[in-house]
């Protein structure tokens, strides 16, 4: 099993900043990696697909970067909605998840 | 726009089998360019893959979960099922369905469903 670890766990940021977060991979996963978001209440969503291309509506203020097994989510200038829960997942092998890192507003 | 929609018991005694269903709407299960999946998330944690199937009826399993596991489809219906059994709280999550681009990431989801295991 590929083990997803994210940093941090948490993650404080005030509005307009920049936000990046870690993702790494136990073993390379190529470019088969994937961030979603996570609203209280709410059904994940694609952000980023193949390391680094936006999915559909996704505002290019989200960034993703990387390969093999050290990647990056950056938020350019947080905005409200964007306070939530981010996760990567690859799709290399099957599917696993990292753990989370939680975008707060400081 | 293709959305899906779990449905099925919100609790289930433990030893049973968690039986929950699927259901696509504005596209077709029979494309061949998904896997359909289920994903579960336990209160407060993270996200669990637990498997997918082809409309074709191939299936894959997450191993620690293999040997409790069937997933099914109804191409005639445009649903997909799992089934969980011998459950114990253990697996109390949401349980979430998904389309799967094949050899791809997750791009459309479920709202999902609470599923308590209690006596």
């Amino acid at each position: 099993e590929i083990v997803m670890t994210q940093s941090p766990a948490t993650l404080s940021v005030s509005p307009g900043e920049r936000a990046t977060l870690s993702c790494r991979a136990s073993q390379s996963v190529s470019s088969n990696l994937a961030w979603y978001q996570q609203k209280p209440g709410q059904a994940p969503r694609l952000l980023i697909y193949g390391a680094s291309t936006r999915a559909t509506g996704i505002p290019a203020r989200f960034s993703g970067s990387g390969s093999g097994t050290e990647f990056t989510l950056t938020i350019s200038s947080l905005q409200s909605e964007d306070f939530a829960v981010y996760y990567c997942q690859q799709y290399n092998n099957w599917g696993t998840f990292g753990q989370g890192t939680k975008v707060e507003i400081k | 726009q293709v959305q899906l929609q779990e449905s099925g018991p919100g609790l289930v005694k433990p030893s049973q089998t968690l039986s929950l269903t699927c259901t696509v709407s504005g596209g077709s299960i029979s494309s061949g360019d998904y896997y359909w999946s289920w994903i579960r998330q336990p209160p407060g944690k993270g996200l669990e893959w637990i498997g997918y199937i082809y409309y074709s009826g191939s299936t894959y399993y997450n191993p620690s979960l293999k040997s409790r596991v069937t997933i099914s489809v109804d191409t005639s219906k445009n649903q997909f099922s799992l089934k969980l059994s011998s459950v114990t709280a253990a697996d109390t999550a949401v349980y979430y369905c998904a389309r799967e681009i094949v050899a791809d990431a997750f791009d459309i989801w479920g709202q999902g469903t609470m599923v308590t295991v209690s006596s």
